[in-house]
């Protein structure tokens, strides 16, 4: 259990839709990534928060959006789904201080969108 | 576009046999870092190294970089039935708070019992 939390663990929508993923970092963890991962386009970078604020952004559409909150959960959300937004959706964290605490990354087990 | 690019896409092999894994990358880099990915699961990272690092070791991993080449190796000792997953190595061009770990398209690994 790496101690990253997501909900739900599967998602099934209709394009057009809007949908909200929810993520909890490990205790401690100010940072928040969101990866988007399909048998296409493999794993990709979206959006990382810390502490609240954007601090580097992927290959994120303008209809996706993320933010982290007071209390460091973060949520995504897809809006105008479409059938090439189904991909597994992984939110990740990382923590503080040295000693490669900072750069490694704990994963969640990932929401798995499918789009109909 | 992937950052790092894995050698071989996939490969077989039987239990007992070592497993070496290969990344190439573009652009300079922080640290590269190798993660496993059990079918559908979450990625979990492996090990870690930095820029100024040539050869690391973790238990069965072994990690060489080779950053005139742009590349790196994983090698798993004495493979098990249970090191069967997706292997994927990322590269970490940026500094301080901001990471954006790049990831490879993997290599799946299967060890045969």
């Amino acid at each position: 259990d790496s101690g990253v939390t997501q909900t739900p663990k599967h998602l099934i929508t209709a394009t057009g839709q809007r949908v909200t993923l929810r993520c909890s970092p490990r205790s401690g963890d100010l940072s928040v990534y969101w990866y988007q991962q399909s048998l296409d386009q493999g794993l990709q970078f979206l959006i990382q928060y810390y502490n609240g604020e954007e601090r580097a952004k992927g290959n994120i559409l303008e209809r996706f959006s993320a933010q982290q909150f007071p209390d460091l959960h973060s949520e995504l959300n897809l809006s105008s789904l479409e059938l090439g937004d189904s991909a597994l959706y992984f939110c990740a964290s990382s923590g503080t201080g040295t000693g490669g605490v900072r750069e490694k990354l704990f994963f969640g087990s990932g929401t798995q969108l499918s789009v109909l | 576009s992937q950052q790092g690019e894995e050698d071989p896409q996939a490969l077989s092999i039987q239990e007992g046999e070592n497993a070496t894994m290969n990344c190439s990358y573009k652009t300079s880099i922080n640290n590269l870092q190798w993660y496993r990915q059990n079918s559908g699961r979450g990625l979990v990272h492996l090990i870690l190294i930095r820029s100024n690092e040539r050869e690391k070791h973790s238990g069965r991993l072994r990690v060489t970089l080779d950053t005139s080449k742009k590349s790196s190796s994983l090698l798993i000792t004495a493979s098990r039935a249970a090191d069967t997953a997706s292997y994927f190595c990322a590269t970490d061009a940026r500094g301080g708070s901001a990471r954006q770990l790049t990831f490879g398209s993997g290599t799946q690994l299967t060890v045969l019992p």
